[in-house]
């Protein structure tokens, strides 16, 4: 395992408040990226982050904010969940030696249900 | 958008059956290709990373192979067993600075014993 923990692993939420989905690395890798996954769709980026305090939009980022004030924590948050965020969310972070071949890596998941 | 195209979306095959399914991306703004096998409830797992034309991988049983210029990439799978049960994805990468990664559908793969 690359040394990646999600938290919480499961939550149930309701419409309307707010929820923070928190992904730690103890790799001290640069890159850390948050993704959701959803029956049909596959792997969709949320957002990224390239060091800290140092983070960008991917392609489903609506809905969502990141922060990372430390290397090893980047922090999701919906600010006002709906249902349409009930997803598995997954935290990856990718290799440190800046060549090609470095690969992602995968935290377990988040599974989050907003009623 | 980029569209990374994975076929087919699911295959059964018996166990000692040998398998392979593509993924095809847009040759242009190639810089590495990445596939993941993914069982249920579990998280991706890293199989290869392939950069160069001609490509090849190999792990134990699996192997895949790259052709950048057509823009497909093929997994194998030899004498395919029930623990290969799995989604294989593959994902591309269009370089930059911030080694962000575009996922296909994957391929669900059910071996039956």
């Amino acid at each position: 395992d690359a040394g990646i923990t999600q938290s919480p692993r499961h939550k149930v939420t309701e419409t309307g408040t707010p929820v923070t989905l928190r992904c730690h690395q103890t790799e001290n890798h640069r890159y850390m990226y948050w993704y959701r996954q959803d029956p049909g769709h596959g792997l969709r980026l949320i957002h990224y982050s390239y060091g800290v305090k140092d983070t960008d939009k991917g392609e489903v980022s609506d809905g969502y904010s990141v922060s990372r004030s430390k290397t090893e924590d980047f922090l999701l948050t919906l600010e006002s969940a709906t249902s349409s965020q009930t997803s598995v969310y997954f935290c990856a972070i990718r290799g440190p030696s800046g060549s090609s071949t470095d690969t992602q890596y995968f935290g377990p998941g988040t599974r989050l249900t907003v009623l | 958008i980029l569209n990374v195209e994975q076929s087919p979306q699911s295959l059964h095959v018996q166990e000692g059956d040998s398998t392979n399914f593509t993924c095809s991306f847009p040759s242009s703004n190639f810089y590495a290709l990445h596939w993941y096998r993914w069982e249920t409830a579990k998280s991706p797992e890293a199989l290869f990373v392939m950069t160069l034309n001609g490509d090849e991988k190999k792990k134990g049983r699996i192997s895949a192979t790259l052709n950048t210029k057509e823009g497909y990439s093929y997994l194998y799978i030899k004498g395919s067993q029930p623990e290969d049960s799995a989604t294989y994805l593959c994902a591309l990468d269009r370089g930059g600075s911030n080694y962000k990664l575009t996922f296909g559908k994957g391929t669900l793969l059910t071996v039956n014993p």
